[in-house]
């Protein structure tokens, strides 16, 4: 079975920093790109990142592009986030995903982890 | 540049058919085929029901299916059940370099009346 639980999500001031990991299993996690996606409280679903199976690619929605930084230890079948310079705007659930193939999807979701920029 | 326009609610009756629009330009619906869908619970993991525009991942029930014609994709459920009631997301492949590869729709809430 595939699982994907996030964690390190949390309380932040702005200008902070947090990172997110979210943990794999049930699957080859080397064999797929991965990709953090966020939910802005009642707003839509919004891709944040992603990175190949071997993280010799990334890639950053404009709105992070220089704050956030993606990787992954494939040894440790763990997916990071790396968020500093964090905004009031940064507020949201933030899902770990897993990418079907060659950008055709999301097949596999986490559950989510919190996190709120806020003074 | 923006996100995929969906409408914001589409609502009908048990055993009714409803179907959610989705709607992009020529560099992400229209250009690819690489249109997929999710079901949404609040609190919960969003669940991949459509990808590729038309197809359904094992254990999908095949009462949803999608479709694409031009620029905007669908989504059709059929015999609609009390458990449809969530939030819907359509998302393509985006040759946006601005957007990144991928782009999601603005989400429709599907009620069951």
């Amino acid at each position: 079975e595939v699982q994907l639980v996030e964690s390190g999500g949390g309380l932040v001031q702005p200008g902070g920093s947090l990172r997110l990991s979210c943990a794999a299993s049930g699957f080859t996690f080397s064999n797929y790109a991965m990709s953090w996606v966020r939910q802005a409280p009642g707003k839509g679903l919004e891709w944040v990142s992603g990175i190949s199976n071997s993280a010799d690619s990334t890639y950053y929605a404009d709105s992070v592009k220089g704050r956030f930084t993606i990787s992954r230890d494939n040894s440790k079948n763990t997916l990071y986030l790396q968020m500093n310079s964090l905004r009031a705007e940064d507020t949201a659930v933030y899902y770990c995903a897993k990418d079907l193939s060659a950008a055709r999807g999301f097949d596999f979701w986490g559950q989510g982890t919190l996190v709120t920029v806020s003074s | 540049q923006s996100a995929l326009t969906q409408p914001a609610s589409v609502s009908g009756s048990p055993g009714q058919s409803i179907t959610i629009s989705c709607t992009g330009t020529s560099s992400d619906v229209g250009g690819f085929n690489f249109v997929s869908w999710y079901q949404h619970h609040p609190g919960k993991a969003p669940k991949l029901m459509i990808y590729d525009v038309t197809n359904r991942p094992s254990g999908v029930s095949n009462r949803f299916s999608g479709s694409k014609s031009g620029n905007t994709a669908s989504l059709t459920i059929s015999g609609l059940q009390a458990e449809d009631e969530a939030d819907y997301y359509c998302s393509s492949y985006t040759s946006s370099s601005t957007l990144g590869p991928y782009v999601f729709g603005t989400g429709t809430k599907v009620t069951v009346l």
